[in-house]
């Protein structure tokens, strides 16, 4: 299993360019996330899914929206880069709720800059 | 789900026990406790959860009270490679979602 993996692994964006951020994992997990993590800051959720079709917003949802057509995928979509939008960007997946396995799996993250 | 509490820093030498506590006092019934690891440049990854009591499992222990407003992480016998990031942040189980707080940064000298 590749596990959970995102592309691209960098990325410089201009003000008010837009793009998409690239998730997908191969467990068959059912809950999926994304999360920014600012330098020297701890993690905050953009948006979670619990399942395909099913999308809600996490802590810090404006400028970014999220679709899941799919299991395995989850993109986030940047709409207007800002310069406030620059920082590390994390998706996760993640069992359901049935079993007691609440464990999270992260992908190697992408760096953004916006300019 | 509420934000978590953790000492910002700690130190350590090789070989010792370490224990790091997390306070979460607005703990909700369907919460459940995290810890996480994260290295420099990387995702995080996870050590360990639990709801009530102590859990245990090869790398860690949790410890966590009868009213589940704290828990402690404990890692035996810390090697330099165990330098990191520690976060606890509390999961909601019908979602996945997690909250982190700001973590506490482990420095183990030799």
């Amino acid at each position: 299993n590749a596990g959970v993996t995102q592309t691209p692994k960098f990325q410089v964006l201009k003000t008010g360019q837009s793009m998409t951020l690239q998730c997908a994992q191969d467990m068959n997990h059912e809950y999926m996330s994304w999360y920014r993590q600012d330098p020297g800051m701890g993690l905050r959720l953009i948006h979670y899914s619990v399942g395909a079709g099913i999308t809600d917003q996490g802590e810090v949802p404006n400028g970014y929206n999220v679709s899941r057509s799919t299991t395995e995928d989850f993109p986030l979509r940047l709409l207007s880069a800002a310069p406030s939008q620059t920082s590390v960007y994390f998706c996760a997946s993640s069992y359901g709720g049935t079993g007691g396995r609440y464990e999270q799996y992260f992908g190697p993250g992408t760096r953004l800059t916006v300019t | 789900l509420a934000k978590t509490t953790q000492p910002i820093s700690m130190d350590s030498y090789e070989g010792q026990e370490v224990n790091i506590t997390c306070s979460h006092n607005n703990i909700a019934t369907n919460d459940y406790i995290t810890w996480y690891q994260q290295f420099p440049s990387q995702g995080p990854r996870f050590i360990i959860q639990g709801y009530k009591t102590k859990v245990t499992n090869e790398v860690a222990s949790l410890f966590i009270p009868a009213d589940r407003k704290s828990s402690t992480l404990s890692l035996p016998r810390v090697s330099l490679s165990d330098t990191a990031v520690y976060y606890c942040p509390l999961g909601a189980g019908n979602t996945g979602k997690l909250i982190f707080g700001q973590g506490t940064t482990l420095q183990v000298k030799p």
